[in-house]
């Protein structure tokens, strides 16, 4: 099955600096890359996807680009602020399967 | 707009003992999923509902754990008897179908002494 890899576990950085956090996946025929942002005592929610076609998505502050061939993809956050701090999660989910796998996640703090 | 809502938000009872947990998903959603999550790991499926009807529980520990979703809307997921290593957060997600994106509840933390 799916396996999905996430790095680093914890990041920090100063605020207005970029973070950028790594997934790699193993199952080539996943389609769909979600990121999701958990704040403590909440689920999480979803901040930007990609699907397959795509390289790169960009919203605002945060992109997220992919790179098929080597199956991984990553988040960007630029400009970091303080309100960014929290845990952030990849996902894949195979073509048909409907099933999302999730990375281990990555608890990323932003530094006044 | 609702979110998904779950409760209790926290559980705390002893080993052995039988727990549940109550999901109401977003109004008009039709898929419906209950997720483990361990501290400090991502969320895992136990399994998706469609409508009332269970399409993937292949990831639900079926002698100790159980869930129906009574005329697709409201959930429950029931342990019995709980163990010491179900202590984790136990969250629900619906979606408007199994292509959209999931929205999650705010989970119920059980803790199992």
């Amino acid at each position: 099955g799916e396996n999905v890899e996430q790095h680093p576990s914890t990041l920090s950085v100063q605020e207005g600096d970029s973070a950028v956090i790594k997934c790699t996946y193993s199952d080539s025929a996943s389609n769909y890359f979600p990121w999701y942002k958990q704040e403590l005592g909440k689920g999480p929610q979803l901040i930007i996807d990609i699907r397959s076609n795509v390289g790169e998505k960009k919203d605002q502050r945060i992109a997220v680009t992919l790179n098929k061939t080597a199956k991984h993809f990553s988040l960007h956050i630029t400009e970091t602020q303080p309100e960014d701090s929290a845990v952030y999660f990849c996902a894949a989910k195979i073509q048909g399967a409907q099933k999302l796998v999730f990375g281990q996640g990555t608890r990323l703090t932003i530094n006044p | 707009e609702a979110g998904v809502v779950q409760s209790p938000r926290y559980k705390i009872i002893e080993k052995k003992q039988p727990v549940a947990f109550w999901c109401n998903p977003i109004s008009g959603h039709n898929t419906l999923y209950w997720y483990l999550q361990n501290l400090g790991q991502g969320p895992e499926l136990l399994i998706r509902y469609e409508n009332e009807e269970a399409v993937d529980d292949s990831q639900l520990p079926k002698d100790r754990f159980s869930a129906e979703r009574l005329k697709g809307v409201d959930s429950t997921l029931k342990i019995q008897p709980a163990e010491l290593g179900d202590s984790a957060v136990y969250l629900c997600a619906s979606s408007l179908g199994a292509n959209n994106e999931q929205f999650f509840g705010p989970g119920t933390r059980l803790t199992v002494l």
